[in-house]
């Protein structure tokens, strides 16, 4: 079946330790992104990418970093310098260029920093 | 400073009855809008979606209406059913660029009562 993959579903880290989440796709998108929530607010955007090797940064991308060497993986670091990491992590693709058109999303990572 | 605001963050409605959630904006400049609904510890699915060309559209139970002079978009669930219990997010992008970048708003917990 085609979609997202995230993984873990739950992550615990001490603080101070870099930690890589995962993000995995199988439906030919060239665009990805990574988005945050925390409670009470809505998704914001960290990083995005629309081709291979190429990112953007986002809305909120300090103390993160991500890299895009295959179309399918877009893997997200959260570093020691993101100063409130702990939050649920959603990563999205889309079609590149595509007008009107959603974005999907996988099921989301939940990071615990403690 | 939040471009999409979903000024109420819960509503309750009652089983059979209309539910109504709201979503306001202020970037002229989006033109293509969409509601998410998320289920906790999920990713957001799609939901449905309008094009700034369009004043409304339907996809069964559900009815997206777009006003553009007053910058306001709803999403009308008829009839509720205790299944669409979730937060709802509205979204919004602009067409310049190739990857869409979504703008969400907060998001609106609807409860439907059996």
């Amino acid at each position: 079946d085609g979609g997202i993959t995230q993984s873990p579903k739950y992550l615990f880290r001490k603080e101070g330790q870099n930690v890589t989440l995962s993000c995995e796709q199988n439906l030919n998108h060239d665009a990805m992104y990574w988005y945050r929530q925390d409670p009470g607010q809505g998704l914001r955007l960290i990083y995005y990418s629309q081709i291979v090797n190429d990112f953007q940064k986002g809305d909120i991308a300090e103390g993160y970093s991500v890299s895009r060497e295959k179309k399918e993986s877009f893997p997200l670091t959260v570093t020691s310098a993101q100063k409130n990491p702990t939050a649920f992590y959603l990563c999205a693709s889309s079609i590149q260029g595509g007008a009107n058109t959603e974005a999907f999303f996988g099921q989301g990572t939940r990071l615990t920093v403690v | 400073d939040q471009q999409v605001k979903q000024n109420s963050p819960s509503l309750s409605v009652q089983e059979g009855r209309i539910s109504i959630l709201n979503c306001d904006y202020t970037n002229s400049m989006f033109d293509y809008f969409l509601w998410y609904k998320k289920y906790p510890a999920e990713g957001p699915t799609f939901l449905i979606s309008i094009s700034s060309i369009k004043d409304k559209n339907e996809d069964g139970r559900f009815t997206v209406f777009l006003n553009k002079s007053a910058k306001h978009l709803s999403l009308h669930i008829v009839p509720s059913q205790p299944g669409d219990s979730a937060v709802y997010f509205c979204a919004a992008s602009v067409s310049s660029g190739s990857a869409r970048q979504l703008t969400f708003g907060s998001g609106t917990q609807l409860t439907v009562l059996p």
